[in-house]
């Protein structure tokens, strides 16, 4: 089927540690995927994405490399903030003509100072 | 900010009433998504419409339905609610054509 698996939570940090939150997928084909970040009490907002094959994408210091052999979008920050702390959401996109993500359960970090 | 605004933001509901939620859409977006977020889970697709008609749906029953107006703009309506349909509801808007869709923050329902 086509699904998203994010590494189960919560994830505690210490400020200026390195983050890996672990992503795989199961897809038809090459989907487009993202990270999502969900502050308390907010909506969605996209953190990064990838539309294809080896495309790294990257924003606020955050990372993720689509990795087609191992169908992996693992999310990396090398120092984490304490205003880091959210969930984190892993999601690929379904097909052309049909804007219907299909989202992880979402992974919540806590960073402490 | 995104400019999609949702509306209410929170609102309580007994078992069995209907209710219907609100999605203004990005300025030039044509396509609305929704989906339903439960406590401590990913959003679920509920369906998406696109130039007013429903473009995709999600695993979610027929009491669950929508409509778009000619501004795109969107609307959420759920009948016969169960205390199970107590969750966030969000909506999203994009662009035919473009992978990036924005959220909105959301409706906060809970059924008693």
């Amino acid at each position: 089927g086509n699904s998203v698996t994010q590494m189960e939570g919560p994830v505690t940090l210490s400020e200026e540690a390195f983050l890996t939150i672990n992503c795989t997928y199961t897809a038809t084909g090459y989907p487009s995927l993202f990270w999502y970040v969900q502050y308390p009490g907010e909506g969605l907002q996209l953190l990064l994405k990838a539309t294809k094959a080896d495309d790294k994408g990257s924003n606020k210091g955050f990372e993720a490399t689509y990795r087609k052999e191992t169908t992996s979008f693992h999310l990396e920050k090398g120092s984490v903030q304490v205003s880091d702390s959210a969930v984190y959401f892993c999601a690929r996109l379904l097909g052309a003509g049909s804007y219907q993500l299909t989202f992880g359960k979402g992974t919540k970090l806590s960073v402490i100072p | 900010e995104t400019g999609v605004t949702q509306s209410p933001t929170h609102l309580i509901k007994t078992r069995g009433q209907q209710v219907t939620l609100r999605c203004s859409s990005q300025s030039g977006h044509n396509t609305v998504s929704w989906y339903q977020q439960a406590l401590g889970q990913g959003p679920q697709f509920i369906f998406q419409y696109y130039r007013e008609e429903e473009n995709g749906r999600g695993n979610f029953p027929p009491r669950f339905s929508g409509l778009q107006f000619p501004n795109y703009s969107s609307e959420l309506n759920v009948n016969a609610l169960e205390l199970d349909d107590s969750a966030l509801y969000l909506c999203a808007s994009s662009s035919r054509g473009n992978t990036e869709a924005f959220f909105g923050q959301g409706t906060r329902l809970t059924v008693v």
